[in-house]
């Protein structure tokens, strides 16, 4: 059965302070890892397709990586404005994506 | 840019009424999904469809049906709407088959069953 965990559950940095969010998956044969960010009272909005291991993608302060186990998504020089919830997902072998139970980032000015 | 509209942002409705949850992609994507989506629980996936007049069960479909009359629309439907369906409710869509591709969003309905 496929799955993701991600971890931290919840991060709090100050404004400036880099970290990395962890995303761990199980997957048969994978076809796609996704990053989204949620802001509270709306949809996810996507961020970022991973389909092998090695590929990097950038937009901004956020550069999401990937190996064959997990995937990191990497942000440089947070701003108060990046404070929302992030979500990961993969897709395996149908239509339907497995999603993590997202990472609750807290920038603080 | 896609675009994925749910037809209301919040709406309240009784115990035992039917309700309609309805919404519409601009982009012409072959794949549509419902999903709920509640604290601690994450999404959860509810029906998907992969053409028109075809559903698929997801992981919850207990209490729930669906309807895809056309490639742009699809409809979530509570056929007897109870409490313990309050919820977020999302629809997304996503191009179709071959290579991962991403589900887009819409904004979601928060649904309140009184």
């Amino acid at each position: 059965e496929d799955q993701v965990t991600q971890s931290p559950e919840a991060l709090r940095l100050q404004e400036g302070e880099s970290s990395s969010l962890n995303c761990s998956y199980t997957v048969s044969g994978l076809r796609g890892l996704f990053w989204y960010r949620q802001d509270p009272g709306k949809g996810p909005e996507f961020l970022f397709t991973l389909y092998s291991a090695g590929e990097e993608k950038e937009k901004e302060r956020l550069k999401a990586t990937l190996t064959k186990k997990e995937s990191f998504l990497h942000i440089t020089a947070p701003k108060p404005e990046d404070s929302a919830t992030y979500l990961c997902a993969v897709q395996g072998g149908s239509e339907k994506l497995v999603f993590g139970k997202g990472m609750k980032l807290t920038v603080n000015p | 840019d896609v675009k994925v509209t749910q037809s209301s942002r919040y709406l309240v409705k009784r115990t035992g009424e039917k309700v309609f949850l309805e919404c519409v992609q601009d982009m012409d994507h072959e794949n549509m999904f419902w999903y709920r989506q509640d604290p601690g629980l994450g999404l959860r996936l509810i029906y998907f469809s992969y053409d028109v007049k075809m559903k698929e069960k997801g992981d919850i479909p207990e209490g729930y049906s669906v309807s895809r009359e056309k490639k742009e629309r699809f409809s979530l439907i509570l056929e007897s709407a109870s409490t313990n369906q309050t919820s977020m409710y999302l629809c997304a869509s996503s191009l179709g088959t071959g290579e991962g591709q991403p589900q887009h969003f819409g904004d979601g309905t928060r649904l309140s069953i009184l």
